[in-house]
């Protein structure tokens, strides 16, 4: 089955930098751009951008423009957002969901999430 | 980028009644060429993930019990629970996905038993 698993939690300093992981399995990892997806404690869903896994092209939201990065390793599936200049809003829970390459849709798979504290 | 935004915020609705949870877009979603609209509707229950219900408007995901229903179009959309069950205490929130550059959702509606 689809399956996309993060990597753990991170407690980081303001202005350090943060890099989370989404390992793809169970379907043909070229075939879905992945996208990333932040939630604030108790808030609402806020897309950060998404990485096209068999080119590398990312895009990001302007928001995060000149802050996120995005890039992937196809020899094992896995796909890196790095966020840094963290500051203490940047304090969220950080999903990786799927969007199909082919055709413009919805995110049909999601991680698990990976919470990031940022706190001095 | 387009706003997304949902009334209400909050609803309480009885066991086995219908709950309603709409959507306004700021600009159409609406892509005249292929007459599809880009909204899709998301569960999120506590702790997890939010999961796909509805894509096109009104498409049900596979799985999706038949009591979660989509209509709309344009800017205008709206979520509907038949009969209300337990399990379906969550958040629901809508997504436009027209704008590719800037996907985005709406704040959210918290759904509870009355």
């Amino acid at each position: 089955q689809v399956q996309l698993v993060q990597s753990g939690a991170e407690v980081k300093k303001p202005g350090a930098s943060v890099k989370v992981s989404c390992k793809a399995s169970g379907y043909t990892f070229n075939d879905y751009f992945i996208h990333w997806v932040r939630q604030a404690p108790g808030q609402g869903l806020e897309w950060m951008g998404r990485i096209n896994p068999t080119s590398g092209a990312a895009n990001f939201a302007q928001k995060f423009q000149g802050r996120v990065t995005m890039t992937r390793d196809t020899s094992i599936s896995t796909v890196y957002m790095d966020l840094s200049k963290l500051k203490s809003d940047d304090t969220a829970i950080y999903f990786c969901a799927r969007g199909a390459a082919a055709g413009v849709v919805p995110f049909d798979n999601w991680g698990q999430g990976t919470l990031v504290t940022v706190s001095s | 980028d387009i706003v997304m935004t949902q009334s209400p915020d909050s609803l309480a609705v009885s066991l086995g009644e219908r709950a309603t949870i709409n959507c306004k877009s700021s600009q159409s979603v609406l892509y005249t060429s292929n007459n599809k609209n880009y909204l899709a509707w998301y569960q999120q229950k506590p702790g997890q993930p939010p999961k796909l219900l509805i894509s096109w408007a009104s498409t049900r995901e596979s799985g999706v019990p038949d009591r979660f229903s989509g209509s709309g179009s344009g800017t205008d959309f709206t979520l509907t629970i038949s009969s209300l069950q337990a399990e379906d205490v969550a958040v629901y929130y809508c997504q436009q996905y027209f704008n590719t550059r800037a996907y985005t959702f709406g704040q959210g509606t918290k759904l509870e038993i009355k």
